[in-house]
């Protein structure tokens, strides 16, 4: 059962343009979300977060968006950078205490030059 | 800044041994998470530790036994290892209740031959 779904295995975008990661998510429970970066032979490293009160977070490149209607959530890129090629896991969780993360499969970014 | 700090980084066993991984969480940080990641899938959650008490649990083998101590530093232990265990496994930090932006470890790649 998989709660937290990312349906592109792999996303190639060009430099310089917007990449745009998607997420669905099917626990209404969950209220936290978090993007990570993944590269080969590290640990996923936090890029940026949104409560489910907001709908909307910023962090120069990096905006995540939330549509709780929907269960959505996107990671927009911009620019979109070749250091940005990596594995990208979508995670949700519950924000009341300290929770466990739910994290989707994965999106494999690559951007060509 | 001080990262999560995860030992060895690389373990070989062979089945129906034991293994111990440590963890050594961000200063301050009073959370620690353990997740196993299988080749070609996303971290699952296996156990998690608030303030030297276990939080929550997930889908860990009762082969495996974890706990936080005094420092805050965490260990996993793993008996009678299997050819499954064979993974990468992470563990993370956070700061107490407050939002859940969890910091993770470089990782520790077990293998069980």
């Amino acid at each position: 059962d998989q709660q937290v779904k990312q349906n592109s295995p792999s996303l190639s975008v060009q430099e310089g343009r917007i990449s745009i990661l998607n997420c669905d998510y099917t626990n209404s429970m969950f209220d936290y979300f978090l993007w990570y970066k993944k590269y080969p032979a590290e640990g996923p490293t936090f890029l940026i977060s949104i409560s489910s009160i907001k709908d909307k977070n910023e962090d120069g490149r990096f905006t995540v968006f939330l549509n709780k209607s929907a269960k959505h959530l996107s990671l927009h890129i911009v620019p979109s950078q070749p250091g940005d090629s990596a594995v990208y896991f979508c995670a949700a969780s519950v924000i009341q205490g300290a929770q466990k993360l739910v994290f989707g499969q994965g999106t494999r970014l690559t951007i060509n030059p | 800044a001080a990262g999560v700090i995860q030992s060895p980084r690389h373990l070989i066993k062979e089945k129906r041994e034991t293994a111990t991984l440590k963890c050594y969480p961000i200063p301050r940080h009073d959370t620690v998470y353990w997740y196993q990641q299988g080749p070609g899938q996303d971290p699952q959650f296996l156990i998690s530790f608030y303030e030297k008490m276990q939080s929550d649990k997930g889908s860990i083998p009762d082969r495996f036994s974890a706990q936080q101590f005094s420092d805050y530093h965490s260990e996993l232990n793993m008996s009678s290892l299997e050819l499954g265990d064979s993974a990468l496994y992470f563990c993370a930090s956070s700061r107490g209740m407050t939002g859940n932006e969890q910091y993770f470890g470089p990782g520790t790649r077990l293998t069980v031959t």
